[in-house]
């Protein structure tokens, strides 16, 4: 069963509007992993929150942690058709494996 | 330029033949894996390498062999492949277990 689950599954805006996903897991993790994938390409890393932490930026991104109810959102402000892209959470647990969800797919309409 | 490079990135096979799809990184990472892609199923671990001569399996291991004798290269073997194995297929680093994945451009892979 996949331990990241991401929602929606599909999320379409306007640009300049925000989006916000969501991602939720089942066991306990050492930290929580964003990634952006543009159609059939590799995966790029945005965001890595450790579990001690409950709130990270970086430009645009806004992403927040709650262990208590083990679960992530995703915040992208000011949207740009450039967005429009696959955006997955990955959990990283005491091991060293990395459990990625079903991913959402933004679309940031001009 | 710091990548993962994986090669080929298009392969077309028939079920029983063996192939090696190969992955090398130019970042001295410790950590490599492989993962797959498939549609309503996203991104799934296959195998991953914390160091040279230590790999380990991931969630979906059946049917894969790896291999890290050298730092960089960790190749992905399917020994006799299935049309259950077609898929997309990524192998990734980091400089440890705990940090960011740097991945490779992918390989579609389709078994006949």
């Amino acid at each position: 069963s996949q331990q990241g689950e991401e929602d929606p599954q599909a999320l379409s805006i306007q640009e300049g509007e925000n989006a916000t996903m969501n991602c939720s897991y089942k066991t306990s993790i050492n930290n929580l992993q964003w990634y952006r994938q543009n159609s059939g390409r590799g995966l790029v890393h945005l965001i890595l929150i450790r579990s001690n932490e409950r709130e990270k930026h970086s430009g645009r991104l806004r992403v927040t942690l709650d262990t208590s109810k083990k679960s992530s959102s995703l915040l992208i402000t000011a949207s740009r058709a450039a967005d429009t892209a696959s955006y997955f959470c990955a959990t990283q647990t005491s091991g060293s494996r990395l459990t990625f969800g079903e991913g959402t797919q933004l679309t940031v309409n001009p | 330029e710091a990548q993962v490079t994986q090669n080929p990135r298009y392969l077309i096979t028939v079920t029983g033949k063996k192939l090696t799809v190969t992955c090398s990184q130019n970042m001295n990472h410790e950590y490599m894996s492989w993962y797959r892609q498939d549609p309503g199923l996203g991104l799934r671990q296959i195998y991953y390498s914390m160091n040279v001569e230590v790999t380990d399996k991931g969630d979906v291991p059946e049917g894969y062999k790896v291999s890290r004798k050298e730092k960089r290269n960790f190749p992905l073997i399917l020994e006799s492949p299935s049309p259950n194995q077609t898929s997309l297929y990524f192998c990734a680093s980091s400089p440890d277990r705990g940090r960011d994945q740097y991945f490779g451009p992918g390989t579609r892979l389709l078994v006949l």
